[in-house]
């Protein structure tokens, strides 16, 4: 199993652009999260499905979009980069059943 | 807001030493977990402790709860170079879907 996978592992944008980091997981999970972690802040919980077609609003979801379209993947979306949103990208998930979370390595996104 | 406080924020030991690390949250929790993250990599989960446990251990982990102060603390015995990274705490509400909310951290250092 390759567990949690994000795509890509590096972007820069340029403000205004638009990207989409993907999240995939081979472990039959329902819930999946994207968190983002910026220095000194720890990780902030932007959205969160506990399901394939639902969505819900995390700490910070200004900004982002999300579609859970299919069970093992978790779309982040991006439609007007800021420099407010460099940052690293952690998606995570978990069975309903079991409280730990499954992390990715994370995509570094850089915004000029 | 982030539920959980890291207490120190860094720690810097020798390698045979213990660490302890604490965290503080503000509500009610279903449980407590502490993660572990190296240098660029993902969140690792290390032990989870519920809310009706006050201790429990894992090889050289000790986890302590305390409810009515609302805090816990990880201790990591005889430490090793390799236990150098960032450790989180992360409560869960007593939803069964409620997601993980994430403490800044506490990096530690172990120096051989």
């Amino acid at each position: 199993n390759a567990g949690v996978t994000q795509t890509p592992k590096f972007r820069v944008l340029k403000t205004g652009q638009s990207m989409t980091l993907l999240c995939a997981q081979d472990m039959n999970h329902e819930y999946m999260y994207w968190y983002r972690q910026d220095p000194g802040m720890g990780l902030r919980l932007i959205h969160y499905s506990v399901g394939e077609g639902t969505t819900a609003k995390g700490e910070v979801p200004d900004g982002y979009n999300v579609s859970r379209l299919k069970k093992q993947n978790f779309l982040l979306g991006l439609e007007s980069a800021a420099p407010s949103q460099t940052s690293v990208y952690f998606c995570a998930s978990r069975t309903p059943n079991q409280e730990t979370q499954y992390f990715g390595p994370g995509t570094r996104l850089l915004v000029l | 807001s982030q539920q959980g406080e890291e207490d120190p924020q860094a720690l810097s030991i020798q390698e045979g030493e213990n660490a302890t690390m604490n965290c503080s949250y503000k509500t009610s929790i279903n449980n407590l977990q502490w993660y572990r993250q190296n240098s660029g990599r993902g969140l690792v989960h290390l032990i989870l402790i519920r809310s009706n446990e006050r201790e429990k251990h894992s090889g050289r982990l000790r986890v302590t709860l305390d409810t009515s102060k609302k805090s816990s603390s990880l201790l990591i015995t005889a430490s090793r170079a390799a236990d150098t990274a960032s450790y989180f705490c992360a409560t869960q509400g007593n939803s069964g879907n409620t997601p993980l909310v994430f403490g800044k951290g506490t990096r530690l250092s172990v120096i051989a």
